[in-house]
């Protein structure tokens, strides 16, 4: 089945740091991929997406682009600020597997 | 813009106990979820409605009741609460049609069982 695999937390870094999230997926066909992000105390709400291959999804300086050859939708941002400090999830999406969630990577930027 | 609202925010029951989460949505959208979040393991899918009077189990629905009122409305009821329900619950929209895949969170809902 389909399945998505992010990159173990905590994840540290001092602010202006170059940032990489990985995030890798397993499924059939095309899906849909997706970056959410979750502030502290809130729900999660859609940080980035891209629907086919080589798209790139952009948004706030963060971006990730749809690598079919690797399978992979890594989160990328050239100068992280506190205010980035949330807990990030890789998303599928499938007609036949629906939404489905990495497990979360928490990020922590030091001033 | 309200969104996706959802009540309690925070709740404490103990063993046995019942108790249902309500979730509303403003944004006229056509499918409504129930996740879990517990550290570590991401988000897992309770229960889903894809349209107004239609429900499906999800990944992990044991233990859980649901309920699609009416196409605004979709709570969620433990019928007899166990401690390993303790964990942060949220609610998400999305239009459905067609499904996108984007999804409309809620702020959550903390419940702890004693």
């Amino acid at each position: 089945g389909n399945s998505v695999t992010q990159m173990e937390g905590p994840v540290t870094l001092s602010e202006e740091a170059f940032l990489t999230i990985n995030c890798t997926y397993t499924a059939t066909g095309y899906p849909s991929l997706f970056w959410y992000v979750q502030y502290p105390g809130e729900g999660l709400q859609l940080l980035l997406k891209a629907t086919k291959a080589d798209d790139k999804g952009s948004n706030k300086g963060f971006e990730a682009t749809y690598r079919k050859e690797t399978t992979s939708f890594h989160l990328e941002k050239g100068s992280v600020q506190v205010s980035d400090s949330a807990v990030y999830f890789c998303a599928l999406y499938s007609s036949a597997s629906k939404i489905i969630f990495g497990s979360g990577t928490r990020l922590s930027i030091r001033p | 813009n309200a969104g996706v609202t959802q009540t309690p925010k925070f709740q404490v029951l103990k063993t046995g106990q019942s108790m249902t989460l309500q979730c509303a949505q403003d944004m006229n959208h056509n499918s409504m979820y129930w996740y879990r979040q517990d550290p570590g393991m991401g988000l897992r899918l309770i229960y889903y409605s894809a349209s107004e009077g239609t429900t499906d189990k999800g990944e992990v629905p044991n233990g859980y009741n649901v309920s699609r009122l009416n196409k605004r409305e979709f709570s969620l009821r433990l019928e007899s609460a166990a401690p390993s329900q303790t964990s942060v619950y949220f609610c998400a929209s999305t239009p459905g049609q067609p499904n996108t895949g984007e999804l409309f969170f809620g702020e959550g809902s903390r419940l702890t069982v004693l």
